[in-house]
């Protein structure tokens, strides 16, 4: 059971390039997010998902994109990179339901220069 | 909205200090509560959790109850370690139906030195 899995685990882009951010878990959680972690910011919320097929914007979902074809993977695509998107990101699964906790992939340091 | 207001960090302590970090919230209703923590270039794992008023959430040590008269949930360890050095986060979930953001709070740096 390896949880959440995030790939790659560093990169570094130039400004405009794009590149896609891969998620994937194994517990057959219905929920899944996207979040960035900046240094005095705490989590912000990208984008999230509740099912296969269905995703929705949360509080910063300029700049990114998402889609959710099967229920085990979420990837985060960056469309054309900014300076301001060097952050760490984190995706989480969770069950639905009062009191679920989410789970956490080990994160995506993004640099871009 | 909601929101988590944590103190802030840094907080250092000596091996077998006494911890608090405090943490309170606004929300409607009845929210889970919860405490991360992350470990140096990890993800967030979860330390404990309540899901209702007078709950009180232990794992490895570490306590909080949740106190709805006072919005709050404070994180106290009697006797910390060097390796409980890491960063804290307490967050909040609404109860209401469909997809419940999550709303964390800056977290709070813990070092404990030997």
């Amino acid at each position: 059971n390896a949880g959440v899995t995030q790939t790659p685990k560093f990169q570094v882009l130039k400004t405009g390039q794009s590149m896609t951010l891969q998620c994937a878990q194994d517990m057959n959680h219905e929920y899944m997010s996207w979040y960035r972690q900046d240094p005095g910011m705490g989590l912000r919320l990208i984008h999230y998902s509740v099912g296969a097929g269905i995703t929705d914007q949360g509080e910063v979902p300029n700049g990114y994109n998402v889609s959710r074809s099967t229920t085990e993977d979420f990837p985060l695509r960056l469309l054309s990179a900014a300076p301001s998107q060097t952050s760490v990101y984190f995706c989480a699964s969770s069950l639905g339901g009062k009191g679920g906790e989410q789970y956490f992939g080990p994160g995506t340091r993004l640099t871009v220069t | 909205g909601n929101s988590v207001t944590q103190m802030e960090g840094p907080v250092t302590l000596s091996e077998e200090a006494f911890l608090t970090i405090n943490c309170t919230y606004t929300a409607t209703g009845y929210p889970s509560l919860f405490w991360y923590v992350q470990y140096p270039g990890e993800g967030l794992q979860l330390l404990l959790k309540a899901t209702k008023a007078d709950d009180k959430g232990s794992n490895k040590g570490f306590e909080a109850t949740y106190r709805k008269e006072t919005t709050s949930f404070h994180l106290e360890k009697g006797s910390v370690q060097v390796s409980d050095s890491a960063v804290y986060f307490c967050a909040l979930r609404p109860r209401s139906g469909g997809y419940q953001k999550v709303t964390f709070g800056t977290g709070t740096k813990l070092q404990v030195i030997p």
